[in-house]
């Protein structure tokens, strides 16, 4: 089955940028999803189809997605980013599997 | 306003069974895809099962054979029949409608709040 493999945690100051990537084999050929979820609440999807957003997400989140590694950006880092962040796609190796990655912790120091 | 709202978790004991709702309003169920995600406590995201607005219907290996995704169309809600359970079934379990443009391209929005599952003696 399809492995994607994101970094356990990431840090950075408010007002940087957090860069969260996602490995697989050949991803870049694939469509990547990113959903943020907070504590104790459900995911929240932030980019979809590699790197547009939905609406109310702001500019701030960024993807994209080439070769064997997607990543999310998000710039200018606010406290309210700070949550778990996973990649998600569509395994056509599989039997209409959906796969997400690994999971990366965002804190804002 | 779109809305998914699970029901139905709680404490169950290894090798019963347990059916977890998911009652949607905002859009129709029967005309979309709709899917179950789960996540074990302290854990990341697992995809559990997947209802084509077709009604085709596809599992991962991990529940396969165990569990049963269906719908009601005259409720408008989306169900999860888990028979069989098992201590690792233990999770938050999560409904989500599917927004998709190709058969590859395809993603999770929106989710429902989720219903726990605990399988413990």
């Amino acid at each position: 089955s399809y492995v994607l493999t994101q970094p356990p945690s990431v840090s950075v100051a408010p007002g940087q940028t957090a860069r969260i990537t996602c490995g697989g084999n050949n991803i870049g050929s694939k469509s990547v999803h990113w959903y943020q979820q907070k504590p104790g609440q459900a995911p929240v999807l932030v980019v979809y189809d590699d790197n547009d957003r939905p609406s109310g997400i702001p500019e701030r989140f960024s993807g994209s997605n080439s070769g064997n590694t997607a990543t999310l950006t998000i710039s200018r880092v606010e406290a309210g980013d700070e949550a778990d962040y996973y990649c998600q796609v569509w395994d056509s190796s599989s039997d209409h599997h959906y796969v997400f990655g690994t999971g990366t912790k965002v804190t804002v120091l | 306003e779109v809305q998914l709202v699970e029901s139905g978790g709680g404490l169950i004991q290894p090798g019963g069974s347990l059916r977890l709702s998911c009652a949607a309003s905002g859009f129709t169920v029967s005309s979309n895809y709709m899917s179950w995600v789960r996540q074990a406590p302290g854990k990341g995201l697992e995809w559990v099962s997947i209802i084509y607005s077709g009604g085709s219907t596809y599992y991962a290996d991990s529940v396969k054979g165990r569990f049963t995704i269906s719908r009601d169309n005259s409720k408008n809600t989306l169900y999860l029949q888990m028979n069989s359970l098992r201590a690792e079934d233990t999770a938050v379990y999560y409904c989500a409608r599917m927004t998709t443009v190709t058969t590859e391209t395809n993603w999770f929005d929106p989710w429902g709040q989720g219903t726990l599952v605990t399988v413990s003696s």
